[in-house]
């Protein structure tokens, strides 16, 4: 079965700053990664996708993440952070089972940005 | 238009209550999910529809019941819910080939059981 790691629980950043945020998956065949972004009380927005083809994936709002198959990593990073960043993001893996998609998210990381 | 609607986005219900949430998607797509969410926790899947057959239930509670009447609609019929059923109700569609699947969420309706 599949799983997703979000190592940080909770990061802070200033705006303007740079950011990364974490993802580590399991999963034994080539995965589909997803980045999800949900403000407090909101639904998911998808910021970005890897299925396959080059590593490096740009998503909406500035947002790039980076497919490391070696590490079975997909960190998610954008260069300067603006304060309407802060929310929850999720990593996601998605995998085929029993003939349909199930998707695993991550814990969620809870992005903070200060002045 | 990427859009998932849900109604209501705010639902009170005491534990006798029968209620419905609803989802609505005009995208063509063709399977459709709902999630539970509880705070500071991921997403739960709980249903997944796939041309309006009912293809996953992860051992929800039968005091869930979903419904997909057509391709654009599906409900949760919700009876005799416990207080710990208090979450966001998250519903999703979804596009693409089997080899590739984006899901879209629509924003959620906050159920609070009395």
């Amino acid at each position: 079965a599949q799983s997703v790691t979000q190592p940080d629980i909770h990061i802070t950043v200033s705006e303007g700053a740079s950011l990364e945020l974490r993802c580590n998956y399991s999963y034994g065949a080539t995965p589909y990664l997803f980045w999800y972004v949900q403000s407090p009380g909101q639904g998911l927005q998808l910021l970005l996708k890897y299925f396959s083809g080059d590593t490096l994936v740009q998503g909406i709002k500035g947002f790039e993440a980076e497919f490391k198959r070696s590490q079975s990593s997909f960190n998610l990073r954008k260069p300067s952070v603006h304060w309407s960043d802060a929310a929850e993001y999720f990593c996601a893996v998605g995998a085929v089972s029993g003939g349909y998609q199930k998707v695993t998210f991550g814990i969620g990381t809870k992005l903070q940005v200060i002045p | 238009d990427t859009e998932v609607t849900q109604t209501p986005k705010h639902l009170v219900m005491g534990m006798t209550n029968k209620k419905s949430l609803k989802c609505e998607q005009h995208m063509g797509h063709r399977a459709m999910y709902w999630y539970k969410q509880k705070a500071k926790k991921p997403p739960e899947l709980m249903f997944v529809y796939s041309y309006e057959k009912l293809s996953i239930n992860e051992s929800v509670p039968s005091r869930f019941s979903p419904e997909c009447p057509n391709s654009s609609l599906l409900n949760l019929h919700l009876h005799a819910l416990q207080p710990e059923d208090s979450a966001l109700y998250l519903c999703a569609s979804r596009e693409g080939s089997i080899a590739g699947e984006t899901q879209y969420f629509g924003p959620g309706t906050r159920l609070l059981v009395l």
